[in-house]
């Protein structure tokens, strides 16, 4: 069974204080590993998609990186609004070899940015 | 900015009842989904629907739901009988297949179902 864990379910981070949120997964064949941004009453907003380990995705102040077993969100100088909730999701292989059109996520975790 | 609109935004209804949830893709694009979420648990995938048919589902879409796109702009989400533990937040959700991200999804906004 495809697992998503989530790391700290809960960040508070002063405006321009960097850190990173780890997701660490479990799937039988990775096809690829989503990070998407959720707002309070929204549904949740694209932000990148990593196929490989090794590879990274930048946008503004945030970078995704990729290795075999976990994914990590590096937020870099936030801001207040940056404050969401960032979901990670997995995309798994199929035993034909096809990809899986279901996304398991993870529960989450919610950062606040502190003016 | 094309986005997925979903109505209503919130529904209540009695257990036992019947609902249908109702969701407005993005006019292009070919794959279509339901996910949901309970409150302070995981987002989780319901189905998904390609060239009018099921292609996956989830354990969670039993016989009680069923997925229609009746106009070939609407996508709808029924709930035969209605209980006690349907009650979350459905979102739709919808992506072209094509280029580089097949898989981004866009999502709407959710409906809140509230079975009493």
């Amino acid at each position: 069974e495809d697992q998503v864990t989530q790391s700290p379910e809960a960040l508070r981070l002063q405006e321009g204080e960097s850190s990173s949120l780890n997701c660490s997964y479990t799937v039988s064949g990775l096809r690829g590993l989503f990070w998407y941004r959720q707002d309070p009453g929204k549904g949740p907003e694209f932000l990148f998609t990593l196929y490989s380990a090794g590879e990274e995705k930048e946008k503004e102040r945030l970078k995704a990186t990729l290795t075999k077993k976990e994914s990590f969100l590096h937020i870099t100088a936030p801001k207040p609004e940056d404050s969401a909730t960032y979901l990670c999701a997995v995309q798994a292989d199929l035993d034909s070899g096809a990809g899986s059109y279901q996304l398991t996520f993870g529960k989450g975790t919610k950062l606040s940015v502190i003016p | 900015e094309p986005e997925v609109t979903q109505t209503p935004s919130h529904q209540v209804t009695q257990m036992g009842q019947e609902v249908i949830l109702r969701c407005v893709p993005i006019s292009n694009h070919l794959y279509f989904y339901w996910y949901r979420q309970i409150l302070g648990q995981k987002v989780e995938f319901l189905v998904s629907f390609y060239n009018n048919e099921i292609s996956e589902k989830s354990e969670i879409f039993d016989d009680q739901f069923s997925v229609e796109r009746p106009d070939g702009s609407n996508f709808t989400l029924k709930i035969r009988s209605t209980k006690l533990e349907d009650s979350a937040m459905y979102f739709c959700a919808s992506s072209d297949g094509r280029g580089e991200v097949k898989e981004k999804l866009f999502f709407g906004s959710g409906t809140q179902l509230s079975v009493l």
